[in-house]
């Protein structure tokens, strides 16, 4: 049972654009939500996160975005550039359990 | 160190051998996590230590796999009789109390059975 879910493996935007990845989750008791970036042979790294008492939390180029009744967000990059382009992760737990995590997208920004 | 520490960083085994996995998490970090990453899927949640609670096991796949954790140290994780299906990234993660927070991740052992 995928209880966070990416249903884009992959997305591809032109650099100085802005990328939108997605995440749905099925399990309302998440009460805190995060974003990973990975990079090729290194671990994933901790991007932004976001309470379940807010519905915005920005950070310079990343936003991310809550809607609770929709059991979706979404990670904002504005404006993209090359070096963004990695596998991003959401994630998702309950009560400060352990972190449930998609199966990620893989954007490519180019030039 | 500053960050969590896996070791080897990768490991080729044949079928059947027994593989241990170990990793060195962040300095005062009371959790523990490990996860798989098999090839073209999500991470996979293993097992998870939390201080001087019972480990909360219910990702381990199979009786094959099991870990340990030293107080707030270090971790090992073992495959036994390991199979080709075993194949995969394994990630370590530390966090303090509050995961909320986030992780911090380990760059993985890459696991290859053959």
């Amino acid at each position: 049972d995928q209880q966070v879910k990416q249903n884009s493996p992959s997305l591809s935007v032109q650099e100085g654009r802005i990328s939108i990845l997605n995440c749905d989750y099925t399990n309302s008791m998440f009460d805190y939500f995060l974003w990973y970036k990975k990079y090729p042979a290194e671990g994933p790294t901790f991007l932004i996160s976001i309470s379940s008492i807010k519905d915005k939390n920005e950070d310079g180029r990343f936003t991310v975005f809550l809607n609770k009744s929709a059991k979706h967000l979404s990670l904002h990059i504005v404006p993209s550039q090359p070096g963004d382009s990695a596998v991003y992760f959401c994630a998702a737990t309950a009560d400060t359990d352990k972190l449930i995590f998609g199966t990620g997208t893989r954007l490519q920004v180019f030039p | 160190g500053a960050g969590v520490s896996q070791s080897p960083s990768n490991k080729v085994t044949e079928k059947g051998k027994d593989v241990e996995l170990r990793c060195d998490p962040i300095s005062g970090h009371t959790a523990l996590y490990w996860y798989r990453q098999r090839l073209g899927q999500g991470l996979e949640f293993l097992i998870y230590f939390q201080g001087n609670s019972a480990p909360d096991k219910s990702g381990l796949p199979s009786d094959r796999f099991s870990a340990e954790r030293t107080g707030e140290s270090v971790s090992t994780l073992t495959i036994q009789r390991t199979q080709q299906e075993d194949s995969a990234v394994y990630l370590c993660a530390s966090s303090s109390q509050r995961v909320d927070y986030g992780y911090t991740f380990g760059s993985g052992t890459r696991l290859t059975v053959v």
